[in-house]
């Protein structure tokens, strides 16, 4: 199993600023990787799909990195709608696995 | 517009079944694989389950196998998941996910979940 590690649990950040989040993964996974966004009591939505394309209707200043077994999530200037926990996702092999997550909350 | 919308969650105790139900709309269900993923209370995203369009091809984790079972009806544009022998762990809220159809599993669209309690 494809054990995925995000880093740092929590991130603060102020509103306007840009956020860096990271996710590794213990052995390739190539570019099958995506990230999710999750508000509370809201399902997932899919932000980011192979590493770097957004999913439809998710603006500009969301944007993906890395491959193999490094990846970046980029949210360049973070608005009140983006604290929330984010969550990246391989789907490289068998079983499908999921980070633990990152929340970003205000600073 | 797409839409899924999960049902049949609840209380049961343990050693119960229960079958959740994903009812599917705005879309061609059948072109598409489907999936179940969980999120237990205060946790992340645990993937449980996929189905292929045709049904001809099915994965399970290993921490449900051969406990649950996924199936699909695509005249009803159903999916569902059939819970047998439930233990405390797998309580949690139960989603049903659209596979994007990119290069690989990953979820485009999602139902809103449904909360499983396993519990005496």
């Amino acid at each position: 199993e494809i054990v995925m590690t995000q880093s740092p649990d929590t991130l603060s950040v102020s509103p306007g600023e840009r956020a860096t989040l990271s996710c590794r993964a213990s052995q390739s996974v190539g570019s099958n990787l995506a990230w999710y966004q999750q508000k509370p009591g809201q399902a997932p939505r899919l932000l980011i799909y192979d590493t770097s394309t957004r999913a439809t209707g998710i603006p500009a200043r969301f944007s993906g990195s890395g491959s193999g077994t490094e990846f970046t999530l980029t949210i360049s200037s973070l608005q009140s709608g983006d604290f929330a926990v984010y969550y990246c996702q391989q789907y490289k092999n068998w079983p499908l696995t999921f980070g633990q997550g990152t929340k970003v909350e205000i600073k | 517009e797409v839409q899924l919308v999960d049902s049949g969650g609840g209380l049961v105790q343990p050693g119960g079944s229960l079958r959740l139900s994903c009812a599917a709309s705005g879309f061609t269900f059948s072109s598409y694989s489907m999936n179940w993923v969980r999120q237990a209370p205060g946790k992340g995203l645990e993937w449980v389950s996929f189905i292929s369009g045709t049904s001809s091809t099915i994965y399970y984790a290993d921490s449900v196998k051969g406990r649950f079972t996924i199936s699909r009806d695509n005249a009803k544009n159903s999916l569902y998941l059939q819970m047998n022998s439930l233990r405390a762990e797998d309580t949690a809220v139960y989603y049903c996910a659209r596979d994007g159809g990119n290069s690989g599993v990953n979820f485009d669209y999602w139902g809103q979940g449904t909360l499983v309690t396993v519990s005496s």
